[in-house]
């Protein structure tokens, strides 16, 4: 089983406060990221990283920024959030790190953001 | 075109049937194929990756048509446990990430 968290699960907060939105991985993976995904539609990525000090922007433009000092750390923020920014955020991680040997993506929970 | 297209559904069925999805991709230099299966509010779960010879994993064959550029995925026997959205997955060509279809939603009735 895959050891992926993300940390909060659910938030509620109000328009223009700032929020990070925690993901780490205990696999050793090398690549992380970060998708975006509303009720019934399909997964979009925002952001990527090939590693420690790599980060690149995804398919979807997002407002978010991210950063990766460590490994197994990978956290996703918003410095002023908006009710357009509400949705689910998830976080992925793949590469040969402990306990897998392919490109496979494996996710986390997920952390489900509203905006008022 | 986009990259991954799948047939939204749902598809409709009872215990014990057979189905099968169909999801063309556009670039013929993909190498890495996979079907996800996403929960209702949950995270995708790699179900199976797809190989050039076909592979199966129980109730669950995959075929790739290089050819024509689609990916099958083919369940039998049916359980209610199988109701979920289905993603086809394609790598994509030049980068480290992957492209998710919109799925295909299937619902198992008793």
């Amino acid at each position: 089983e895959a050891d992926i968290y993300q940390t909060p699960r659910y938030l509620v907060i109000g328009t223009g406060k700032k929020i990070t939105l925690e993901c780490s991985q205990t696999m050793g993976h090398d690549k992380m990221y970060w998708y975006q995904q509303d009720p019934g539609m399909e997964l979009h990525l925002i952001h990527y990283s090939y590693g420690v000090n790599s980060t690149e922007k995804g398919d979807l433009s997002s407002e978010s920024t991210v950063s990766r000092i460590r490994t197994e750390h990978f956290p996703l923020t918003l410095e002023s959030a908006r009710p357009s920014h509400t949705s689910q955020y998830l976080c992925a991680s793949t590469g040969r790190g402990h306990f897998s040997s392919t490109d496979t993506q494996y996710f986390g929970p997920g952390t489900r953001l509203t905006v008022l | 075109r986009k990259e991954v297209e799948q047939d939204p559904g749902p598809f409709n069925v009872p215990e014990g049937a057979t189905v099968a999805f169909n999801c063309t991709y556009s670039n013929s230099a993909s190498q890495s194929f996979f079907w996800y299966r996403q929960d209702c509010r949950k995270e995708p779960k790699l179900l199976m990756s797809v190989y050039s010879s076909g592979n199966e994993d129980g109730r669950f064959t995959a075929q790739l048509n290089r050819a024509s550029q689609y990916i099958s995925l083919l369940i039998r026997d049916s359980k209610l446990s199988d109701s979920a959205t289905y993603l086809c997955v394609v790598n994509k060509v030049g980068y480290s990430t992957l492209t998710f279809g919109k799925g295909t939603m299937l619902l198992v009735s008793p």
